[in-house]
């Protein structure tokens, strides 16, 4: 079964600190992966989308890392601000086009 | 503000009535997608249009009718709704609906949502 998980399920942190989120996945097969911040009471952002060739790929104060032979994804956020207060939520794509969530990390920042 | 418009932003509705969603956008994207959210969990899909085509319906109850009037138009009629149906509703369209590796790295825009109550 095709699944995304995501951990940890929730993290605080303080302004300024740097964190990493992970996620782990099992689908196939593989085409990409994202990571999007959903700010509460809103609709999720794409922050990045990773291929099966790319390692790494930053946005600002985020990057993301891709190893597709072990499924591993992270998502590094440095000198963290109080406005990274979201929910962070990685989809992994299929090449037929679906698309599975993972559940969701939800951090805080505390100032 | 979000490229995807959503309305209404909430919505409250007795489960013997019919009302409707709608979700806009003119970025030229030609796949839109409907989601369903419960809080605390991550959007499900429900509905992937493509070209205007119904392409993807992930075995959604009947009483959720989609429609695409136009490649800029998304609408989701609502009938008989359940109180289990209350959540957030997601629109969002991605500039390609992709068949295979090349196309379908494409990000979607998500609007804000109608939050649904149904009493």
């Amino acid at each position: 079964k095709n699944q995304v998980e995501q951990s940890p399920q929730s993290l605080i942190i303080l302004e300024g600190k740097n964190c990493t989120l992970q996620c782990n996945y099992t689908v196939s097969p593989f085409s990409n992966l994202r990571w999007y911040k959903q700010d509460t009471g809103r609709g999720p952002v794409s922050l990045t989308i990773m291929t099966f060739s790319e390692n790494t790929k930053s946005n600002g104060r985020y990057t993301a890392t891709l190893d597709a032979d072990t499924k591993q994804s992270s998502l590094h956020i440095t000198a963290s601000q109080l406005s990274d207060s979201a929910s962070y939520i990685c989809v992994v794509h299929t090449n037929a086009g679906k698309s599975t969530f993972g559940d969701g990390t939800t951090l805080t920042v505390k100032p | 503000d979000t490229e995807v418009t959503q309305t209404p932003k909430h919505l409250v509705m007795g489960m013997t009535n019919k009302k409707s969603l709608k979700c806009e956008q003119h970025m030229g994207h030609r796949a839109m997608y409907w989601y369903k959210q419960k809080a605390k969990k991550p959007p499900e899909l429900m509905f992937v249009y493509s070209y205007e085509k119904l392409s993807i319906n992930e075995s959604v109850p009947s009483r959720f009718s989609p429609e695409c009037p136009n490649s800029s138009l998304l609408n989701l009629h609502l009938h008989a709704l359940q109180p289990e149906d209350s959540a957030l509703y997601l629109c969002a369209s991605s500039q390609d609906p992709g068949q295979g590796r090349q196309r379908s790295n494409q990000p979607q825009h998500f609007g804000d949502g109608t939050r649904l109550s149904i009493l």
